[in-house]
């Protein structure tokens, strides 16, 4: 089954609305979590690697202040997208490390596909 | 800098084909870890196998194989016998300690 949960699946928001994703590590307490971003037919970008308890990291051209993440426990990393518009229609996905870690238990939740209209 | 190479945006093969799947990767560490993710129109990712730097030997799981060539920089993912089912975006990825670095996808469109 699932180890990491991630909700909504899909999201449908008027523009300028704020939506929030949650992330959550089932069997295992995770220390670290990341947000990716994916364009239809395109990889996997990296935006932000979220630490529980402290600031998340951003990858370079990402937006801290319109993508909100907040990690404040263990088991929960949240992606807020403020105040939407329709170029922030994407899917998004996160993923979450053990705390032992290794890199290959990296685990991904179900994706969530955002459209802003 | 960490770099994946997929130079193959999309494949197709009639079922019961093989089809190998490209890709390439730079990186400046020593210790590194490679991966295949399935990505099937669900849009979930698959784990299919990790591969660390200091591990040459190629591996087999059923129709699956890969072929880890450090002297290339190569990891390259053989389907045998290809099956509809097999239809999806694949990535290989390369990691650091803390994060991971996809390659742009191969799209592999088996038709019966």
């Amino acid at each position: 089954g699932a180890v990491v949960s991630q909700h909504p699946s899909w999201v449908i928001c008027k523009s300028g609305t704020s939506v929030k994703i949650e992330c959550r590590s089932l069997d295992f307490q995770a220390t670290t979590m990341f947000w990716y971003r994916q364009f239809p037919k395109q990889s996997l970008m990296l935006m932000a690697t979220s630490n529980e308890g402290s600031k998340a990291t951003y990858e370079q051209g990402v937006e801290k202040d319109k993508f909100l993440i907040n990690h404040a426990s263990l088991t929960l990393s949240t992606l807020t997208v403020t105040s939407a518009h329709p170029e922030d229609s994407s899917f998004y996905i996160c993923s979450a490390r053990d705390p032992t870690g290794v890199v290959e238990k990296l685990f991904f939740g179900s994706g969530t596909q955002l459209s802003v209209l | 800098a960490q770099k994946v190479t997929q130079a193959q945006t999309e494949i197709s093969v009639v079922e019961k084909e093989d089809v190998t799947l490209d890709c390439v990767y730079e990186t400046r560490d020593t210790t590194y870890y490679l991966f295949w993710y399935k990505q099937p129109p669900s849009g979930e990712l698959v784990f299919l196998i990790r591969r660390n730097s200091f591990d040459e030997q190629n591996e087999i799981s059923g129709r699956y194989s890969w072929n880890f060539q450090k002297s290339t920089s190569s990891f390259n993912f053989t389907i045998t016998a290809s099956q509809v089912v097999d239809s999806a975006v694949y990535f290989c990825a390369l990691a650091g300690y803390s994060t991971l670095t996809f390659g742009k996808g191969t799209m592999l469109l088996v038709s019966p």
